[in-house]
């Protein structure tokens, strides 16, 4: 049964960058996207971004320009780093496994997010 | 990008049949899956795709999409049911994008 644990810092002052990191155990890491989703306090889940056991990215474009995911297959683990923070970016933020439904064309059809990590709370302020 | 839209909040009596629906022009290109989210927690996976459950998930969640709506159906809400509902897609815009509604509130009476 595939599990996620993350880790990285929780307290951010204003301009500095997030990094987490996330390690997939007891599973294939090759086959699957593996993402980070965010949810500030009180409110609802944010796509930030995927990636691909061959480096491959998507990424929100509302975060695009600060966003960095990268992979280390040596260590099936993958890591967010997001650069500038602001108040605005205090989450809890996730990492998730990514599968998707291809169709024969090599169409996705749909994808879902199954299994997650527990989830870090990362704050910024002064 | 698109947008998923969700009633903010949803009742339902203990033992009745209550359904959460998910809007948005990505649903008539992509099948939604959706999430259960209780308080502290981690979401979890409860329906995804055509009406696909996983392992663990009981049969009284099912999931069915028509047009731009997808819903979740619970059949027979039980106390245990109560949390956050999100559901998501892909985004139907070209930029492989993914995005997710902004959740329901259910309450089980």
């Amino acid at each position: 049964q595939v599990q996620l644990q993350q880790w990285g810092a929780g307290l951010l002052k204003p301009s500095e960058t997030l990094s987490l990191t996330c390690a997939v155990y007891g599973g294939s890491f090759s086959g699957y996207y593996w993402s980070w989703i965010r949810q500030p306090p009180g409110k609802g889940l944010e796509w930030i971004g995927e990636i691909n056991h061959s480096g491959s990215t998507n990424y929100n474009p509302s975060l695009k320009s600060r966003v960095t995911i990268s992979v280390d297959t040596s260590k099936n683990q993958f890591s967010l780093k997001l650069s500038s923070v602001t108040a605005a970016d205090t989450a809890v933020y996730y990492c998730a496994r990514v599968s998707n439904l291809v169709t024969i064309f090599g169409v996705v059809e749909y994808s879902w997010f199954d299994p997650w990590g527990q989830g870090t709370l990362v704050t910024v302020s002064s | 990008s698109s947008e998923l839209t969700q009633d903010p909040a949803v009742s339902v009596a203990l033992g009745q049949t209550v359904r959460i629906t998910c809007q948005g022009d990505s649903l008539r290109s992509y099948y939604a899956s959706w999430y259960q989210q209780k308080p502290g927690q981690a979401p979890v996976l409860v329906i995804y795709g055509k009406n696909n459950r996983p392992s663990g998930i009981p049969d009284r969640f099912s999931g069915s999409s028509s047009g731009n709506t997808a819903s979740l159906t619970i059949t027979g809400a039980q106390a245990e049911d109560e949390a956050d509902y999100y559901c998501n897609s892909r985004d139907s815009s070209g930029n492989l994008s993914v995005v997710f509604g902004g959740g329901t509130k259910l309450t089980v009476l």
